[in-house]
C-alpha cells in the first residue's frame, strides 16, 4: 500500500527565510503527487501536482517541489517566507490501485516568525 | 461562483440526533469526495462517489451514510451522533475518478455535544 511521510508536524521560520516541508512516499509504480495548502479555517487549496512531466515543479505563491525518484522524495520549498504563508501542508499521492484515492500525509503546520 | 459549496458551515448538536450535511459542486465534474479531518488535522477518506455510483466505501460506523441525487451533489447523513464524530467534514470533487486534483469545499465543523 502506497504512504506519505511529512517530516515535521511542526516548522517554524523566521519571515523572509528559506522554507523547506519535507515529504517522503512510497510507490511501487511512478506516483502522481501533490501538496495541498490549508489556511485556518478554510478548505484545502492545490499548490502544485507532479504528474511525470518535469521534475521541477512550479505552483502558486512562489512555491515548487522537486520530485526525485531516488529518494522517493518529494520536498516543497519557498525561498523567502512571508507572513501569508502561515497554514496547514499537505503532501498527498495518488494510488491507481485503489480508484486514484488520494493517500494524505499527516500536514505540516508552518509557522512564520516575524 | 463557489466552485464546491457546503451547507452548514458549524453545526452543533446533541448525541444521539441524526443530521445532514450538503454538498454542491458547479464545475460540472463526474467525481465526488467526504473527508473527515479530526482535531489533529489528520485527513480520512470516507466516500467517494463517480456519477452517482459509489466507488470508495472506506472503512466508516454505518451511521454514515452518502447520498448522490444527481452528479452535482453529495450529501452526507449521520444517524445517532455520537461525540466522535465531532471533526471538519470535507466534501471536494473531482473532473474524472482519475484526474487526480481535488477540489475542497470550505468544509463543516461539527460539533456533538
Amino acid at each position: 500500500a502506497q504512504s506519505v511521510t511529512q517530516l515535521g508536524s511542526h516548522v517554524s521560520v523566521s519571515e523572509g527565510a528559506l522554507v523547506l516541508l519535507r515529504c517522503n512516499y512510497s510507490s511501487s509504480v511512478p506516483p502522481y503527487l501533490f501538496w495541498y495548502v490549508q489556511y485556518p479555517n478554510q478548505g484545502l487549496q492545490l499548490l502544485l501536482k507532479y504528474t511525470s512531466a518535469a521534475t521541477l515543479v512550479k505552483g502558486i505563491n512562489g512555491f515548487e517541489a522537486e520530485f526525485k525518484k531516488s529518494e522517493t522524495s518529494f520536498h516543497l520549498t519557498k525561498p523567502s517566507a512571508h507572513m501569508s504563508d502561515a497554514a496547514e501542508y499537505f503532501c498527498a499521492v495518488s494510488d491507481p490501485g485503489s480508484n486514484y484515492q488520494l493517500i494524505w500525509g499527516a500536514g505540516t503546520k508552518l509557522i512564520i516568525k516575524p | 461562483d463557489t466552485a464546491v459549496s457546503q451547507t452548514p458551515k458549524y453545526l452543533v448538536t446533541q448525541m444521539g440526533n441524526d443530521k445532514s450535511i450538503k454538498c454542491e459542486q458547479n464545475l460540472g465534474h463526474d467525481t465526488m469526495y467526504w473527508y473527515k479531518q479530526d482535531s489533529k488535522k489528520f485527513l480520512k477518506i470516507m466516500f467517494s462517489y463517480n456519477n452517482k455510483e459509489l466507488i470508495i466505501n472506506e472503512t466508516v460506523p454505518n451511521r454514515f451514510s452518502p447520498k448522490s441525487p444527481d452528479k452535482a451533489h453529495l450529501n452526507l447523513h449521520i444517524n445517532s451522533l455520537e461525540l466522535g464524530d465531532s471533526a471538519v467534514y470535507f466534501c471536494a470533487s473531482s473532473p474524472t475518478l482519475s484526474y487526480n486534483e481535488q477540489f475542497f469545499g470550505p468544509g463543516t465543523r461539527l460539533t456533538v455535544l
